[in-house]
């Protein structure tokens, strides 16, 4: 199993809403990512956990709180978000350490905040 | 931080007709990723370099590794319609950070 599956892959929240997505992968990577993606813009890093662990943090607002509960999943829990915090939000994962050979993707989760 | 510049933004060309895009670094790097991205998708890496001056093919896809470390091109022999997307040029140090983008729209 070579893929990264995110879920759900469309998302309309409102703003006191709280929802969270999942981000699963089977390859026995120990490291996974969250990025956000803004349109017509490259992703951008937003958590790195590896081993299970947090370790990673570019400055992201509390409204987002990620969660690894286990080597295989990714949460990314959505709490109180602005319309601005709209985009793609991708999940990846690789062998901690190896970021040379690249990170697999998912498809991501297009979140809408109204 | 580091810096990717990526050009051109965008390109709009016609089947057939050959591509080419660059990234280039304010820092040295170790090693140059590519990757394409289509509508709805996540990126997919398409080529990895990891040397200096190292030329890397991937079927119609070529990319290099610049001598001075701080850039990199990919070429696109032969476009087809299923060449549209956005292709992202990616630095992997402790994490990977990725160049601007350049979208890709062929006609046919």
């Amino acid at each position: 199993d070579t893929e990264v599956t995110q879920t759900p892959k469309h998302l309309v929240m409102g703003m006191t809403n709280k929802k969270s997505l999942k981000c699963e992968q089977h390859m026995g990577h120990r490291a996974m990512y969250w990025y956000k993606q803004k349109a017509k813009k490259p992703p951008e890093l937003m958590f790195v956990y590896s081993y299970e662990k947090l370790s990673i943090n570019e400055s992201v607002p509390s409204r987002f709180s990620p969660e690894c509960p286990n080597s295989s999943l990714l949460n990314l829990h959505l709490h109180a978000l602005q319309p601005e915090d709209s985009a793609l939000y991708l999940c990846a994962s690789s062998p901690p350490g190896r970021s040379i050979y690249g990170y697999t993707f998912g498809s991501g989760t297009r979140l809408t905040v109204v | 931080g580091q810096q990717l510049n990526q050009s051109p933004q965008s390109m709009f060309i016609q089947e057939g007709e050959d591509v080419s895009m660059n990234c280039t670094s304010s820092s040295i790097f170790n090693t140059w990723l590519w990757y394409k991205q289509d509508p709805g998708e996540g990126p997919v890496l398409l080529i990895a370099l990891y040397k200096a001056g190292e030329l890397t093919s991937n079927g119609r896809l070529t990319a290099q590794f610049g001598i001075t470390r701080k850039d990199s091109f990919l070429n696109i022999s032969a476009s087809i319609p299923s060449d549209v997307g956005i292709y992202f040029c990616g630095n992997a140090g402790n994490m990977l950070t990725f160049g601007g983008g350049t979208r890709l729209m062929v006609k046919p």
